[in-house]
């Protein structure tokens, strides 16, 4: 069975704090990680991977893919409390339409 | 561009009822999608429509109908609903397919089901 699973569910940081966020994956047909932000609605877009060991930044926000062990991470550096948010990851799969799977997410709180 | 709407943003159903969510998207994309996001559950594809006049089943099509009315919208049937399918559902857009376009969530539809 398909699957994507993050770790940690939930965390807690302060402000100034570099955060780590893991995803794995089992997917068939698997063809890229994506990782999405979602603070009170609906999820918006940050990374596409599709190539391992490239790494896509935006601002503080950089994002990496294994395919040999099937994970990515996200970091998010010198975190803000704007950076409060669930973290998506998800695994598209598939032909040439391509569909998403994704992972329960990770909340992330920052304090000040 | 209003981007991806959503109507209703909150409906409660009992039991049996029947409803429609509607999705427009004006950005001209190709692919729409149906979503349902349950507590601890992740986002889970419902039903999806790759272009204007074709649709194909997602992960959990059961107790879900969809129509592709035309380009812009992608409208979301429970013909009977049932406590189990309380949850917020996201309609999203893509210029194409999604392993080549990213995704264009809205900003989801609350539903509970009594």
């Amino acid at each position: 069975e398909d699957k994507v699973v993050q770790s940690p569910l939930s965390l807690v940081v302060h402000e100034g704090d570099t955060v780590t966020l893991n995803c794995s994956y089992e997917v068939t047909n698997f063809r890229s990680l994506l990782w999405y932000k979602q603070e009170k609605k609906a999820p918006t877009f940050l990374f596409m991977l599709t190539s391992s060991g490239i790494e896509k930044k935006s601002g503080r926000l950089s994002s990496i893919l294994d395919k040999k062990e099937l994970f990515s991470i996200l970091n998010i550096t010198a975190t803000q409390t704007g950076d409060s948010a669930i973290y998506l990851c998800a695994g598209l799969y598939g032909g040439s339409q391509g569909n998403l799977i994704f992972g329960k997410g990770t909340k992330l709180s920052v304090k000040p | 561009n209003a981007g991806v709407t959503q109507t209703p943003k909150f409906q409660v159903l009992k039991t049996g009822q029947s409803m429609t969510l509607q999705c427009a998207q004006d950005m001209n994309h190709n692919s729409m999608y149906w979503y349902r996001q349950d507590p601890g559950m992740g986002l889970r594809l419902i039903y999806y429509s790759a272009s204007e006049g074709t649709t194909d089943k997602g992960e959990v099509p059961n107790g879900y109908n969809v129509s592709r009315l035309n380009k812009r919208e992608f409208s979301l049937r429970l013909e009977s609903a049932a406590p189990s399918q309380t949850s917020v559902y996201f309609c999203a857009s893509s210029e194409g397919a999604s392993t080549l376009y990213e995704q264009y969530f809205g900003p989801g539809t609350r539903l509970t089901v009594t």
